[in-house]
């Protein structure tokens, strides 16, 4: 089965500080790729950044990155020198290769302080 | 090009009357999805559309029906609704190309059943 787990229903940041969000996965199969979307109160969805299981790098994306550790199974989001426009909800997802499905986590609300 | 659109952008039903959900992509993607998106919950996939022709269900599909009406419509019916069915619900569309192909998102149908 797939899962997407992520722990931290609410993070604070202060302005132009780096913060990370964490991001664990569980499958079977070797071939997946994983994303991250955000959300802003306006409830669009975003996509933001993926990451491949061959990937032999971690993605990037502007400010956004993600640290990808692939015997933890985790897919963590870092955004650096936050800014107010990035307070939103942050969803991880995956997607493997033997199916069309993806599977969300729960989300996390990131709050940006000036 | 308008990517994913959805009808209506909200709506009020009391219990027991039945609506239909639109959903149309014009980015030529195979695979279409229907979600919810309740509070602390994340997005749960209640239908998708692998292809034109083809629908299976996700993890809450009871109390729904689909209809992928040719490759760019996907619609959702609820027959009878009721409270519990009070959500976002969210259209997608996805590449069928791989593990890297991510998901487009309509901008979403604020539902509330009296």
């Amino acid at each position: 089965a797939q899962k997407i787990t992520q722990t931290q229903p609410g993070m604070f940041v202060q302005e132009k500080e780096a913060v990370t969000l964490d991001c664990t996965y569980d499958t079977s199969d070797p071939s997946y790729g994983l994303f991250w979307y955000k959300q802003p109160s306006s409830g669009e969805m975003i996509f933001l950044i993926y990451q491949g299981s061959y990937d032999q790098q971690n993605a990037t994306e502007g400010r956004y990155s993600l640290n990808f550790q692939k015997a933890r199974k985790s897919a963590n989001l870092v955004i650096s020198a936050s800014q107010l426009g990035d307070s939103a909800m942050y969803f991880c997802a995956m997607r493997v290769n033997t199916g069309n499905q993806f599977y969300f986590g729960t989300g996390t609300s990131l709050t940006v302080i000036p | 090009n308008a990517g994913v659109t959805q009808t209506p952008k909200f709506q009020v039903l009391k219990t027991g009357q039945s609506m239909t959900l639109q959903c149309a992509q014009d980015m030529n993607h195979n695979s279409m999805y229907w979600y919810r998106q309740d509070p602390g919950m994340g997005l749960r996939l209640i239908y998708y559309s692998a292809s034109e022709g083809t629908t299976d269900k996700g993890e809450v599909p009871n109390g729904y029906n689909v209809s992928r009406l040719n490759k760019r419509e996907f619609s959702l019916r609820l027959e009878s609704a009721a409270p519990s069915q009070t959500s976002v619900y969210f259209c997608a569309s996805s590449a069928t190309g791989g593990v890297r192909e991510t998901q487009y998102f309509g901008p979403g149908t604020r539902l509330l059943v009296l």
